[in-house]
């Protein structure tokens, strides 16, 4: 069965940088991309970018530009999310989820609070 | 970029109550729309892909319809079960694939 596993909660202070991983099973990793998605406490969805495991193509919502860097590791079956500069307001959980395809999302990892406090 | 407006933002409903809550894409996306059902501290899951095709395995009290840029959700008969919140969201060839705010389906 298809499953996303997120790496776990993470604390960081104004102006780090996070790393989140999300390891996939269950399917032929390089045939779909990789949604990531954020949700800040009490709010929606926000589209932040996807990635395509079979070349590394990559397309960032503008917002994200300049502070995130998806990357994939086909070796593991495992993708990656790095956020930059941190600040309080990304403050989220962040989701991966599987494209159909390149398209919408069909399968969610579990989520990856991340914190940022000083 | 393409905006995607839900409304309402807020439904009040019973149980067997039918249901429908609005998308409106900010220009055309032919039927490239996807709904999603969020519970609280869960994953979203996928309900509804291509505007109106249902996702395996979710009940057939869901359905969608809509193309360009004007979209609906419907629940037939509302079961406990159903009280989420539910998203729209576009994946048209133009990134980024924006969802809409949201509409809390709450219970009366």
């Amino acid at each position: 069965q298809v499953q996303l596993v997120q790496s776990g909660a993470e604390v960081k202070k104004p102006g780090a940088s996070v790393k989140v991983s999300c390891k996939a099973s269950g399917y032929i990793f390089t045939s779909h991309y990789v949604h990531w998605v954020r949700q800040a406490p009490g709010q929606g969805l926000e589209w932040m970018g996807i990635i395509s495991p079979s070349d590394g193509f990559t397309t960032y919502a503008q917002k994200f530009q300049g502070r995130v860097t998806m990357t994939t590791d086909t070796s593991t079956s495992t993708v990656y999310m790095e956020l930059s500069s941190l600040r309080s307001e990304d403050t989220a959980v962040y989701y991966c989820a599987k494209a159909r395809g390149s398209w919408y999302e069909d399968y969610w990892g579990q989520g990856t609070l991340v914190t940022v406090s000083s | 970029d393409i905006q995607m407006t839900q409304s309402p933002s807020t439904l009040s409903a019973s149980v067997g109550d039918r249901v429908t809550i609005t998308c409106r894409a900010s220009q055309t996306i032919n039927n490239w729309l996807a709904w999603y059902q969020q519970k609280p501290g869960k994953a979203p899951k996928l309900l509804i892909y291509r505007a109106s095709s249902l996702e395996s395995g979710v009940p057939s009290r869901f359905s969608g319809s809509g193309s360009g840029t004007e979209f609906t959700l419907t629940i037939s008969s509302l079961q406990p079960d159903d009280f989420a919140t539910y998203y729209c969201q576009h994946y048209n060839t133009k990134y980024p694939y924006s969802f809409g705010q949201g509409t809390k389906l709450e219970i009366k």
